[in-house]
């Protein structure tokens, strides 16, 4: 079965830098979700996409942006990277929410 | 908001032991979900529960809703070593439509063989 693809798998950044990291949802799933992790911590929700459209917004710095395009694939924009910024990133996608959500397998993102 | 207290942290257990874990909340959720992640992966989801009081198994994993709709627990029984991992509990928020989960804070499972 497909799942929810991210890429990269793993990503060097330098202070100051951007960042893109993409999103692949499962096929006929409607909402994406992104989640940032930092070491020994639980999932910290971002942003959500539904239809193409955001709807709902967490700690997500202003320095971060995302969208989610035609095809349903999302990305996450992060600029003027910090070293705060390193952890690790999840993108999930579901049809309903209340069904639980698949998970990709996340963007290592280090910042140095 | 809402927020999700799991508990253990952690547990170190002997191979062939059972394990429970369990989770509580201040406030009410109409879905629990338990997820397991390996180092390095994404959260796999292992057990939806969808109805207060419901007892759910999969596999060496049974889960229950309780009948408060504020607490949930998993058991594992007969640990193997590939049950190794972080568990958590999760929850979809009641307040709003986006539907974003909320976690708890997740049970490190060690399995000595």
């Amino acid at each position: 079965a497909a799942g929810v693809i991210q890429s990269p798998r793993h990503l060097i950044k330098e202070k100051r830098e951007t960042a893109t990291l993409k999103c692949y949802p499962i096929p006929r799933h409607d909402t994406v979700y992104w989640y940032q992790q930092g070491p020994g911590q639980d999932p910290q929700f971002l942003i959500s996409f539904y239809e193409k459209m955001q709807s709902d917004k967490g700690s997500i710095p202003d320095r971060f942006s995302a969208q989610q395009f035609s095809d349903y694939h999302s990305e996450l924009n992060m600029s003027s990277l910090e070293l705060g910024d390193s952890a690790l990133y999840f993108c999930a996608s579901s049809l309903d929410s209340d069904r639980g959500y698949t998970f990709g397998s996340g963007t290592r993102l280090t910042v140095v | 908001g809402q927020q999700l207290n799991q508990s253990p942290q952690s547990m170190f257990i002997q191979e062939g032991e059972d394990v429970s874990m369990n989770c509580t909340s201040s406030s009410i959720f109409n879905t629990w979900l338990w997820y397991k992640q390996d180092p390095g992966e994404g959260p796999v989801l292992l057990i939806a529960l969808y109805k207060a009081g419901e007892l759910t198994s999969n596999g060496r994993l049974t889960a229950q809703f309780g009948i408060t709709r504020k607490d949930s627990f998993l058991n594992i029984s007969a640990s193997i070593p590939s049950d190794v991992g972080i568990y958590f509990c999760a929850g979809p928020s009641v307040y709003n439509q986006g539907g974003k989960l909320i976690f708890g804070q997740g049970t490190e499972l060690s399995v000595k063989p």
